[in-house]
């Protein structure tokens, strides 16, 4: 079975201007979380989407925003990029949301903001 | 107040002995679940291990065991025979709440694996 895909894997992008990061879960796992990694902060939670529906958003400022399609696939977007948005942007999915269930995750998507 | 502690940035190992990374966990609630996850330099972050807080023997997974205390909040790593493709950083992490909709990780340990 596949695992989860994210694309684009890099991308370099300026100050000011909107990115769209896109996940496919593996087959059948409806419940996908979105991750911010950065060397100071660490692994912050940003978003979890489960039946086309937000069931949880993180701290982070609304210009971090995201949906789910009906084939589970989601894709998250980044409007007006500062510098400080420079990070691995982690995908991860799960069956559904719950205590015991395991989210695998993508390879990432590493953004560079000059 | 952090939900997840590790208290060792960085640990050394000689290869083939075993190793513990250390995890301590704040939550009020009853269930939760427990996870290690193992993340190479090329970044992906690999699922190792799951601990469920109402399981009563340890979680083992090939290699990986996980030493639960639940009473003391703690839920170590246990790598057993180290190998060179084992350094990564390792990172601890938690769900939590009603519908498990609260998933906080670790700041991480960075283990490296001597020949």
């Amino acid at each position: 079975k596949a695992g989860v895909t994210q694309t684009p894997r890099y991308l370099i992008k300026t100050r000011g201007q909107q990115v769209t990061l896109s996940c496919s879960p593996i087959s059948g796992h409806r419940s996908v979380s979105w991750y911010q990694q950065t060397p100071g902060q660490g692994l912050q939670f940003l978003f979890e989407y489960f039946s086309e529906t937000q069931r949880n958003k993180g701290n982070f400022p609304g210009r971090f925003s995201g949906r789910q399609f009906s084939n589970s696939r989601s894709e998250m977007n980044v409007s007006t990029l500062e510098l400080g948005d420079s990070a691995l942007y982690l995908c991860a999915s799960s069956l559904v949301p719950g205590l015991g269930e395991t989210q695998y995750f993508g390879p990432g998507t590493r953004l560079l903001v000059l | 107040a952090q939900k997840i502690t590790q208290t060792q940035p960085g640990m050394f190992v000689q290869e083939k002995e075993a190793v513990t990374l250390d995890c301590t966990y704040d939550t009020s609630d009853q269930s939760y679940g427990l996870f290690w996850y193992k993340q190479p330099s090329s970044g992906e972050m690999i699922f190792l291990i799951y601990q469920g807080s109402y399981d009563e023997q340890n979680a083992t997974e090939g290699r990986y065991s996980l030493n639960f205390q639940k009473a003391r909040k703690s839920a170590n790593l246990v790598i057993s025979a180290s190998q060179l493709g084992d350094s990564a950083m390792y990172f601890c992490a938690m769900r939590e709440g009603e519908y498990g909709q609260n998933f906080v990780f670790g700041p991480g340990t960075r283990l490296s694996v001597l020949p």
